[in-house]
């Protein structure tokens, strides 16, 4: 199997405070794991590639100081909004690669849903 | 513009076969994608080509891939209400990019009685 897990599932915060989300592979390692976020009725928009180990690659346009990532382990990754606002009220979704890079397959979580009021 | 490109909405009565096109731009994709989304739900996996072959079955699932003309389909047979979601069409990006993918906008199917 190839399971992927995000915690929390949802989260209501206040304008200017910070959110962490974690993405975890249940039962597989993965060196890389994928941040999205989706907004209504569109398509998954990639935000980062997150490395274990290493720093993670942010899109064009994301700002890393925003969007703190963290891949601290071969199982875990977590992505931080800082001072939330509510332009970032959005579906979070991450996946991690089974695999490696080029013939991997990507898993995703059930997402994460984040109200900033 | 997006590189991947769905058509937005299909309707399908419950025992037909629905057909989700989906044209791509990248022609080093190594491998395209189906994914399945259910409301406020994450992405299922439902099946991938690998980019030399034409075609993929997989019990209720056809994936045909015309390579020359970048078209991937995917035909679900005897549909299913449960078979009602949004299916997201991937393709993979090249060699060397940690396995990327870039995501169609997505087509809604519902499947009425």
């Amino acid at each position: 199997g190839a399971v992927v897990s995000q915690h929390p599932s949802w989260v209501i915060c206040k304008s200017g405070t910070s959110v962490k989300i974690e993405c975890r592979s249940l039962d597989f390692q993965a060196t890389t794991m994928f941040w999205y976020r989706q907004f209504p009725k569109q398509s998954l928009m990639l935000m980062a590639t997150s490395n274990e180990g290493s720093k993670a690659t942010y899109e064009q346009g994301v700002e890393k100081d925003k969007f703190l990532i963290n891949h601290a382990s071969l199982t875990l990754s977590t992505l931080t909004v800082t001072s939330a606002h509510p332009e970032d009220s959005s579906f979070y979704i991450c996946s991690a690669l089974k695999g490696t890079s080029g013939i991997g397959t990507q898993y995703f979580g059930p997402g994460t849903r984040l109200l900033v009021l | 513009g997006e590189d991947v490109e769905q058509s937005l909405f299909l309707s399908v009565r419950e025992g037909d076969s629905s057909v989700i096109n989906c044209t791509y731009t990248d022609s080093s994709s190594t491998y395209l994608y189906w994914y399945k989304q259910e409301p406020g739900a994450g992405l299922q996996l439902l099946t991938y080509i690998f980019s030399n072959m034409d075609m993929k079955q997989d019990q209720r699932l056809t994936v045909l891939l015309n390579k020359k003309d970048k078209h991937l389909s995917l035909r679900i047979a005897d549909t299913q209400t449960g078979d009602s979601a949004i299916y997201f069409c991937a393709e993979s990006f090249g060699e060397g990019s940690w396995g990327k993918l870039q995501f169609g906008a997505g087509t809604q199917v519902v499947v009425t009685p």
